[in-house]
């Protein structure tokens, strides 16, 4: 059974405080994703990651960065947090063969 | 450009009335389409996918080139059925792949 675990469920961070968000998987899958997911917007792509030390960015990357030090390690980074990305943050793994997706519980940040 | 379209925000059904999510979509290669599903409190998970052509908790979804669509359909609506349902476009880019998703829907069924 695939395993991907978000280290926060619940984040509440001020303006400007620098977030970080943790992700990890235990299936060796080579693509690690992080999107956002907003009511009537659905789920945006922020950036991508398909081998170590490799990232892409996604359809909405500006005020995020990625580290992806470890196959099975994918960090989401905001640098300096805005209200605007108050969201629920997934990370997402996938299997190259058939591209099929798996997808943690979730990260509900606040922004204040 | 790779686009998903779900035109339906909100859909609401009675418990045994045949049900039709829709999704439209536009890629210049060869599409693969997925539906996910995420019930209440609960992680997304895929219902669908159609490759396979299988038949999940009775739900069935054709690709129709022909109209871009892969609509997800079930005759006999559950109240358990009810959930966000989001259709996704599988693409290439650079060399690399991910999944465009649409907006989603959120099916209500009604006892």
């Amino acid at each position: 059974d695939v395993k991907v675990t978000q280290s926060s469920r619940y984040l509440v961070k001020r303006t400007g405080e620098k977030v970080f968000l943790e992700c990890v998987q235990d299936m060796d899958h080579e693509n690690m994703f992080w999107y956002r997911q907003d009511p009537g917007l659905g789920l945006r792509l922020i950036y991508f990651s398909y081998d170590v030390k490799m990232k892409e960015k996604g359809d909405i990357p500006e005020g995020y960065s990625v580290s992806r030090e470890k196959k099975e390690r994918f960090s989401l980074i905001l640098e300096s947090a805005s209200t605007n990305q108050t969201s629920m943050y997934l990370c997402v793994t996938g299997e190259t063969n058939t591209g099929e997706l798996f997808f943690g519980e979730g990260s509900r940040l606040t922004v204040l | 450009a790779q686009r998903v379209t779900q035109p339906e925000k909100l859909l609401s059904v009675f418990k045994g009335a045949p049900v039709e999510l829709k999704c439209n979509y536009s890629y210049s290669g060869s599409p693969e389409l997925f539906w996910y599903v995420q019930y209440s409190r609960q992680r997304l998970q895929l219902l669908l996918r159609h490759i396979s052509r299988e038949s999940i908790k009775g739900f069935t979804a054709d690709l129709n080139k022909g109209e871009t669509s892969f609509h997800l359909k079930k005759p006999f609506a559950q109240e358990e059925d009810s959930a966000m349902y989001y259709c996704a476009l599988r693409s290439s880019q650079g060399g690399s792949e991910k999944l465009v998703f649409g907006k989603g829907t959120k099916l209500t069924v009604n006892p």
